[in-house]
């Protein structure tokens, strides 16, 4: 158990949707961090937030939207969703900006029909 | 798009050989770290090694670095059944206050009991 908890683990939803992924980082990291996963793509970074701020972003769909609240913990919206969106999505943490462990989450199967 | 790519994409060995996986990245790196994943499940960090370092042993578990060939190498060894499971390196390239790992397609490694 890596202490970083994702909510939903599964969820389906049709075309057009929106959805949000939830995370809870591990005790006294304030970096988190979002990532997609799928068969062609491989792990994608979205995009990492740092004690409330966003810091990076990566391969991050105008559609989807992240934040980090003052818990930090974070929030992913997916909005307008494709059937291309259907991935698990990870979410990361760790304790600074840079340069420590990284751990993940056992992320959110997002399934688009 | 992949910065790290694992060799081989696939691997099968019987019980107590040794597994050595190996990662290529294209770019200068601040740290690489590997990654286990059982199907369908979350990322499980295995080892941290930074650009200075050339070794480091976990457990069963043995990584080198060679920032001049910008290439790291996995070896588990005495495997397990229990090691099925599929390999990531991701590199951290450092650098201002932000952190995007970049991860390999993978080594996919079966133990054969």
């Amino acid at each position: 158990d890596s202490g970083v908890t994702q909510t939903p683990k599964h969820l389906i939803t049709a075309t057009g949707q929106r959805v949000t992924l939830r995370c809870s980082p591990r005790s006294g990291d304030l970096s988190v961090y979002w990532y997609q996963q799928s068969l062609d793509q491989g792990l994608q970074f979205l995009i990492q937030y740092y004690n409330g701020e966003e810091r990076a972003k990566g391969n991050i769909l105008e559609r989807f939207s992240a934040q980090q609240f003052p818990d930090l913990h974070s929030e992913l919206n997916l909005s307008s969703l494709e059937l291309g969106d259907s991935a698990l999505y990870f979410c990361a943490s760790s304790v600074s900006h840079s340069g420590n462990t990284i751990y993940f989450g056992e992320g959110s199967w997002l399934t688009v029909v | 798009s992949q910065q790290g790519e694992e060799d081989p994409q696939a691997l099968s060995i019987q019980e107590g050989e040794n597994a050595t996986m190996n990662c290529s990245y294209k770019t200068s790196i601040n740290n690489l770290q590997w990654y286990r994943q059982n199907s369908g499940r979350g990322l499980v960090h295995l080892i941290l090694i930074r650009s200075n370092e050339r070794e480091k042993h976990s457990g069963r578990l043995r990584v080198t670095l060679d920032t001049s060939k910008k290439s790291s190498s996995l070896l588990i060894t005495a495997s397990r059944a229990a090691d099925t499971a599929s390999y990531f390196c991701a590199t951290d390239p450092g650098g201002a206050g932000s952190y995007q790992l970049t991860f390999g397609k993978g080594t996919k490694l079966s133990v054969i009991p």
